[in-house]
C-alpha cells in the first residue's frame, strides 16, 4: 500500500535552515508529481511547492519562493524540501501528498504523509 | 493568493443534509475544473473526499457530492453521520500555476 513518512521536522531559530524528507514507497516514486502543504497549529491548509514526476517542472507559494526549494532523488523514493531563512510564520506542520495522476500534476493529494512539525523560535 | 472563503461552521443532525460553500474568483474557482475537497479529523492527515469538481475516488461515500456555479463550488453531505464530524477544505487550482485552499469549515452533527 501507498506510505509517505515524513521528517526532519524541529525547533530551529528564525534565519537559520532545515530539510524535510519524505520517503515513498507502495507506488512507483518516479511517475508522479509531489507536493509539500503546510498547516500552522490550529489553521488551515496551505499549499507549499510541487515538483514534477522527473524533477524538470517545480513551482512555489509566493509565501515560500526564494527561500524553499523542492527536491527529489528518484533513486531513494524521497522528497526534500529545504528551507531557508525561516520566519516565525513558516512554523506549521508539514505534509508531503502524492498527486494523482501520472507524468503529470494535477494539484489533487490522493495520499498524505504523516507530517512533521517545524517550530521556528528564538 | 487570497484563501478560498468558506463558512467557519456547518452543523446538522444525524440524517440530515448540509451544503459547505467554497468562494473563489475567475481565477481559480471559475476558471477551472479543478476544485477538491479535503476532510480531516483533528490530529489526522487530510483525506480526499472529491477532486475534479464532482468526481469521488474509490472509496468515498456517495454520500458526498461536489458541484459547482460560477466562482462558488459546494460540497454536499446527505445522510449526515456522526464520524462525518470533521474540518472540511476546498482546494483550487489558479492561474498562477498554483493551489489556493479555502480557510476550511468545522462540521459539526448535533
Amino acid at each position: 500500500q501507498v506510505q509517505l513518512v515524513d521528517s526532519g521536522g524541529g525547533v530551529v531559530q528564525p534565519g537559520r535552515s532545515l530539510r524535510l524528507s519524505c520517503v515513498a514507497s507502495g507506488f512507483t516514486f518516479t511517475s508522479y508529481g509531489m507536493h509539500w502543504v503546510r498547516q500552522a497549529p490550529g489553521k488551515g491548509l496551505e499549499w507549499v511547492a510541487v515538483i514534477s514526476d522527473n524533477a524538470n517542472k517545480k513551482y512555489y507559494a509566493d509565501s515560500v519562493k526564494g527561500r524553499f526549494t523542492i527536491s527529489r532523488d528518484n533513486s531513494k523514493n524521497t522528497l526534500y524540501l529545504q528551507m531557508n531563512s525561516l520566519r516565525a510564520e513558516d512554523t506549521a506542520v508539514y505534509y508531503c501528498a502524492k498527486d494523482r495522476i501520472s507524468q503529470f500534476f494535477d494539484y489533487v493529494f490522493d495520499y498524505w504523509g504523516q507530517g512533521t512539525l517545524v517550530t521556528v523560535s528564538s | 493568493q487570497s484563501a478560498l472563503t468558506q463558512p467557519a461552521s456547518v452543523s446538522g443532525s444525524p440524517g440530515q443534509s448540509i451544503t459547505i460553500s467554497c468562494t473563489g474568483t475567475r481565477s481559480d474557482v471559475g476558471g477551472y475544473n479543478f476544485v477538491s475537497w479535503y476532510q480531516q479529523h483533528p490530529g489526522e492527515a487530510p483525506k480526499l473526499m472529491v477532486y475534479d469538481v464532482s468526481a469521488r475516488p474509490s472509496g468515498v461515500s456517495n454520500r458526498f457530492s461536489g458541484s459547482k456555479s460560477g466562482n462558488t463550488a459546494s460540497l454536499t453531505i446527505s445522510g449526515l453521520q456522526a464520524e462525518d464530524e470533521a474540518a472540511y477544505y476546498c482546494s483550487s487550482y489558479t492561474s498562477s500555476t498554483t493551489l489556493v485552499f479555502g480557510g476550511g469549515t468545522l462540521v459539526t452533527v448535533l
